[in-house]
């Protein structure tokens, strides 16, 4: 039972590198979410996507694009990264009835 | 919009005591979710509780239980027995009814001591 799968789980980029963080669930859900956690601070998020084909701005959307092709599937990039951009991210995905929000393990981005 | 308000950032409690952690939140809706995700050093989010905002009954589960004061949008966390494994963060959060904005609160560290 794998629910949400990010990769990697560890990244190490220069300044204005790319990449892209990569979401999966298996629990046939609608809604996923990307979120960023800085040290000593809750989680903000940056993008949302109802369903497959939409996806909506978050707190924190500036410096990264979201990709949502198929339902299991969601997808951040950075197209040119920052140290500010250090942090580690979740993917999440919210059960259709009853609201519950399930969350990967999170990948840790460092930018040098 | 929604903020969620942790005023406690640091929290020690002995072991087989109980505590109680503190959140606030303010929202303009009247439906919405309310939950307690706990965070240990690995980082992965791990649900707890979680309240339905029209439920005056408050969510309980095993040692953990919520004091959910709507009047006064006031969503306490009681953790009974407290045991070693329970020392991490702790997380308050509020779900707008639309599901497409979940807020976190700035997070508890809770402490226990032998």
């Amino acid at each position: 039972n794998a629910g949400v799968t990010q990769t990697p789980k560890f990244q190490v980029l220069k300044t204005g590198q790319s990449m892209t963080l990569q979401c999966a669930q298996d629990m046939n859900h609608n809604s996923m979410y990307w979120y960023r956690q800085d040290p000593g601070m809750g989680l903000r998020l940056i993008y949302y996507s109802a369903s497959e084909g939409t996806t909506d701005k978050g707190e924190v959307p500036n410096g990264y694009n979201v990709s949502r092709l198929n339902k299991r599937e969601f997808s951040l990039r950075l197209e040119s990264a920052a140290p500010s951009q250090t942090s580690v991210y979740f993917c999440a995905s919210r059960q259709d009835s009853g609201n519950t929000i399930y969350f990967g393990e999170g990948s840790w981005l460092t930018v040098v | 919009a929604q903020t969620v308000t942790q005023s406690q950032p640091e929290m020690s409690v002995q072991e087989a005591e109980t505590v109680t952690l503190s959140c606030t939140y303010d929202t303009s809706e009247s439906d919405y979710y309310l939950f307690w995700y706990k965070q240990p050093p690995s980082r992965q989010m791990i649900l707890v509780i979680r309240q339905e905002a029209y439920k005056q009954q408050n969510a309980t589960e095993n040692r953990f239980s919520v004091n959910f004061q709507k009047a006064a949008k006031s969503f306490s966390l009681k953790i009974s027995d407290s045991q070693l494994g329970d020392a991490a963060m702790y997380f308050c959060a509020s779900l707008n009814n639309a599901g497409n904005m979940l807020t976190f609160g700035g997070g508890t560290r809770l402490m226990v001591k032998p």
